[in-house]
């Protein structure tokens, strides 16, 4: 799987958007872009994913540059709940089927 | 009703026990899979089933021995437990969807401690 970079840590305040960011410059064509977060003390949970074209559903946005090196998570208006891990995966649609998790950003979401 | 669950939540034993944790899904989902967290927060594969078959088997010590008694079940157990085996394990399931892309589902996770 493409390996990809997270800040590590980010703040955001309540009701503002949250724009997380993630770099995977080596990504191949039938590579996927996934998104989970993992709030404290619970089991990760899926996001978002994408191919190239933007996606958008209930919880966030996902944003792919063209060139599909680089893509952002948007959480429109982030609460206190949204405070968590967040893993930006990159994987291919065939094949290994287990997600690759990195160290993700822990997004804060401040009062 | 829960999508996967696990059992126990929390489980303390000794050096040297063996012991099993338990896990269901109630999704209708074709892999399952085991991961660990440990206590630097990383999460990685440990095993996958598909259709009650290995597929996924990561270079873990031949003390964990998955089984898969059906497709709805995922148990893991451990022999001679050792402290480095304390971590939280998490459980998740998924079912390929069409264009190969498949969402995991994964539990609440098993806190394991070995003392």
């Amino acid at each position: 799987d493409a390996k990809t970079t997270q800040p590590p840590s980010m703040d955001c305040a309540e009701g503002r958007a949250a724009n997380l960011p993630c770099n995977h410059s080596t990504i191949s064509g039938n590579e996927y872009v996934y998104w989970y977060r993992q709030i404290h003390s619970q089991g990760p949970q899926y996001i978002i994913h994408g191919l190239k074209n933007n996606e958008t559903n209930e919880m966030a946005s996902l944003i792919i540059t063209e060139d599909r090196k680089s893509s952002t998570l948007i959480l429109p208006h982030a609460t206190l709940r949204d405070t968590a891990v967040y893993y930006c995966i990159v994987r291919p649609h065939t094949g290994r089927r287990a997600l690759t998790f990195g160290s993700g950003t822990r997004l804060q979401v401040q009062p | 009703d829960t999508a996967v669950s696990q059992t126990p939540k929390y489980l303390v034993t000794q050096m040297g026990n063996d012991k099993s944790i338990k896990c269901e899904q109630n999704l209708g989902h074709d892999t399952m899979y085991w991961y660990k967290q440990d206590s630097k927060k990383f999460l990685k594969i440990m095993f996958s089933y598909n259709n009650k078959e290995l597929i996924i088997n990561e270079t873990v010590p031949n003390r964990f021995s998955p089984k898969s008694p059906d497709k709805a079940h995922l148990n893991l157990h451990i022999n001679s437990l050792e402290l480095g085996d304390s971590a939280v394990y998490f459980c998740a399931s998924s079912q390929d969807q069409a264009g190969g892309t498949d969402t995991q589902y994964f539990g609440p996770g098993t806190r394991l401690t070995v003392l």
